[in-house]
């Protein structure tokens, strides 16, 4: 079952930050977050697991809800280059299924 | 440098046609993936394998089909059965989960757009 991302879409002016949620009706032990520009492939941003939190990025974070069965990026004094849609995947083994994606777009 | 390449990068087919797609990567990775991504929409997985001579279906395999007769290789054929086949394409690989415990990310590929028409 795909997991369900929240906001679909964020708009936001350079500098302000903002939090993007990732929720799954399985159990989750590990989450996955990429960024993808428009017409590129997706880049890895972290792995959050279980029981742990693994920090990819200087200015960007997560978190990670065992019982929620939750996960939230969360995006610090944002940057031009931060625009781009956001997916997170939860994984089973090698199975990797990622949800619908969050769109976020940074303006000058 | 390591990496994955899918090609060709964009390609058209005319309804009724099988293709084949295909991902080449020399990151020594034992798994290897396939998604499939609309316009505005998230990824897809089709199919992945996780060893050689080995694979599994995704959420949404049917009208695809896949191989894995090498490490290196996992090509994607889009068949006449699969409905809707344009979109774009994503091949991915990684460090395999199976027997180490640890999560490992995807490498992806640029992709490859087809359009059937």
């Amino acid at each position: 079952q795909q997991p369900v991302q929240s906001p679909q879409a964020v708009i936001l002016r350079e500098g302000e930050d903002a939090v993007i949620n990732c929720s799954s009706s399985k159990a989750l032990y590990s989450v996955h977050w990429y960024r993808q520009k428009h017409g590129e492939a997706p880049v890895f941003l972290m792995i959050l697991l279980k029981g742990g939190e693994q920090k990819g990025h200087e200015k960007i974070s997560a978190s990670f809800n065992e019982k929620k069965q939750q996960s939230s990026l969360y995006l610090t004094a944002s940057q031009l280059s931060y625009s781009g849609t956001y997916f997170c995947g939860t994984a089973a083994g090698n199975m990797l299924t990622f949800g619908g994606g969050t769109r976020l777009m940074v303006k000058p | 440098d390591g990496g994955i390449t899918q090609s060709p990068k964009y390609l058209f087919r005319k309804e009724g046609q099988n293709v084949t797609l295909s991902c080449e990567q020399n990151l020594n990775h034992d798994a290897m993936y396939w998604y499939r991504q609309d316009p505005g929409q998230g990824l897809r997985l089709i199919y992945y394998s996780q060893i050689v001579n080995d694979f599994q279906k995704g959420d949404i395999a049917e009208g695809y089909s896949v191989s894995r007769e090498k490490k290196e290789s996992f090509p994607l054929t889009v068949t006449s059965a699969q409905k809707n086949p344009t979109a774009f394409y994503l091949c991915a690989s990684s460090i395999s989960h199976s027997g180490t415990g640890k999560y490992y990310p995807l490498h992806f590929g640029n992709g490859t757009r087809l359009t059937v028409t």
